[in-house]
């Protein structure tokens, strides 16, 4: 059974553009999650996605956003990049959101 | 605003001992509780997930607790393995906006 694949694993940024990182949860799951882990902040949640809805939001601002396909694939985006941004971003999946998350193995973004 | 702490932030052990990992929260509004392991430079893995109704789970040399009056949890590692080497998170899910909230981690060293 495949596990939570994230794409891409590592990603070089200009300030002030925008990135789309990709989730693939594992076959089944509906929920899919997704956090920024930073040094300074720790692992924070961004938002979550049921069923093509977003379920959950945390606190950031409106720069990022997502989308959850039929298919449970799930993309993040972030607009206007800024150094801060830089961070390992990760996916989680689950069955219905509550129950047991699989990580994925993220996505490193540098931000210059 | 749920704050989750983890104490102590590092821990160094020789191999065969048992050891206690803390997780505090300050509220006990939760849905569930789970501990996590994450490696360098990996995403986590999931190692037992308590719900919100119950006390402790168990898994292999891994038990959990759950305290909510206290607002406390607790992870104990049996005869613990330089395997076991990594950074253990705890992560609440309060049902709600701010959905899941992650400790600050303890990161665990077992000396062969």
């Amino acid at each position: 059974k495949a596990g939570v694949t994230q794409t891409p694993r590592y990603l070089i940024k200009t300030r002030g553009q925008q990135v789309t990182l990709s989730c693939s949860p594992i076959s089944g799951h509906r929920s899919v999650s997704w956090y920024q882990q930073t040094p300074g902040q720790g692992l924070q949640f961004l938002f979550e996605y049921f069923s093509e809805t977003q379920r959950n939001k945390g606190n950031f601002p409106g720069r990022f956003s997502g989308r959850q396909f039929s298919n449970s694939r799930s993309e993040m985006n972030v607009s206007t990049l800024e150094l801060g941004d830089s961070a390992l971003y990760l996916c989680a999946s689950s069955l219905v959101g509550g129950d047991v998350a699989f990580f994925g193995q993220g996505t490193r973004l540098t931000v210059v | 605003k749920q704050e989750v702490t983890q104490i102590p932030a590092a821990l160094s052990v020789p191999e065969g001992e048992n050891l206690v990992l803390n997780c505090s929260f300050t509220d006990s509004a939760i849905y569930n509780l789970q501990w996590f392991r994450q490696d360098p430079g990996k995403g986590l893995t999931s190692l037992l997930l308590i719900q919100s109704s119950q006390r402790e789970q168990t898994s292999g040399r891994l038990n959990a607790s759950l305290d909510k009056s206290s607002g406390r949890s607790t992870l104990y590692i049996a005869a613990s393995q330089p395997g076991d080497s990594a950074t253990y998170l705890c992560a609440l899910d309060s049902g709600g906006y701010q959905k899941v909230t992650f400790g600050t981690g303890t990161k665990l060293q077992v000396i062969p």
